[in-house]
């Protein structure tokens, strides 16, 4: 079944920098790369996907952009807020279901 | 607005007891999902269903069953309740197609002691 590993598992930044999360996952047949962000005690939120015939997408601050060849796809935050501050999960599908990485907790300092 | 409701949001029950977790989703979504969330191990699937009647198991199935006997709700069912499934459960439900975005319910907190 897919692996899906997400890096790193915290992430602490000051407010107005940048962070990164980067997800690796194992099946080729995966097309599908969403991001989501789960704040504390709320529900997880679609925040940006791609799909695999594009390399970059872009809203606002947040961007995914994607490596099929080396099969991973990464999360960028610019210009950090406390708001910000949240778990944030990879979850690459290929069909109905998604496989949901094991997250990682973005701290935004003020 | 798409809703996704669960039947309770916090829920205590005793080793043994059968548990059914209850979710309603307002937006005739074809596909709907219950996944388990435990702190380090993020969202695991336990089931899912893309039609009435119709139930895929997931990566954690065991100790679970589901029936979804209307479009709108999927019931999460722990014919035996164990200590080991104490956790937070979350539903969630798409359209059927090329989209796949995901709707979570708020959750429900399981404990059983």
């Amino acid at each position: 079944g897919e692996n899906v590993e997400q890096h790193p598992s915290t992430l602490s930044v000051q407010e107005g920098d940048s962070a990164v999360i980067k997800c690796t996952y194992s099946d080729s047949a995966s097309n599908y790369f969403p991001w989501y962000k789960q704040e504390l005690g709320k529900r997880p939120q679609l925040i940006i996907d791609i799909r695999s015939n594009v390399g970059e997408k872009k809203d606002q601050r947040i961007a995914v952009t994607l490596n099929k060849t080396a099969k991973h796809f990464s999360l960028h935050i610019t210009e950090t807020q406390p708001e910000d501050s949240a778990v944030y999960f990879c979850a690459p599908g290929a069909g109905t279901a998604l496989i949901f990485g094991k997250g990682t907790t973005l701290s935004v300092s003020s | 607005d798409v809703k996704v409701t669960q039947s309770s949001r916090y829920l205590v029950k005793r080793t043994g007891e059968k548990v059914f977790l209850e979710c309603v989703q307002d937006m005739d979504h074809e596909n709907m999902f219950w996944y388990r969330q435990d702190p380090g191990l993020g969202l695991r699937l336990i089931y899912f269903s893309y039609d009435v009647k119709m139930k895929e198991k997931g990566d954690i199935p065991e100790g679970y069953s589901v029936s979804r006997e209307k479009k709108e709700r999927f019931s999460l069912i722990l014919e035996s309740a164990s200590t080991n499934q104490t956790s937070m459960y979350l539903c969630a439900s798409s359209f059927l197609g090329e989209t796949y975005e995901q709707y979570f319910g708020p959750g429900t907190r399981l404990t059983v002691t």
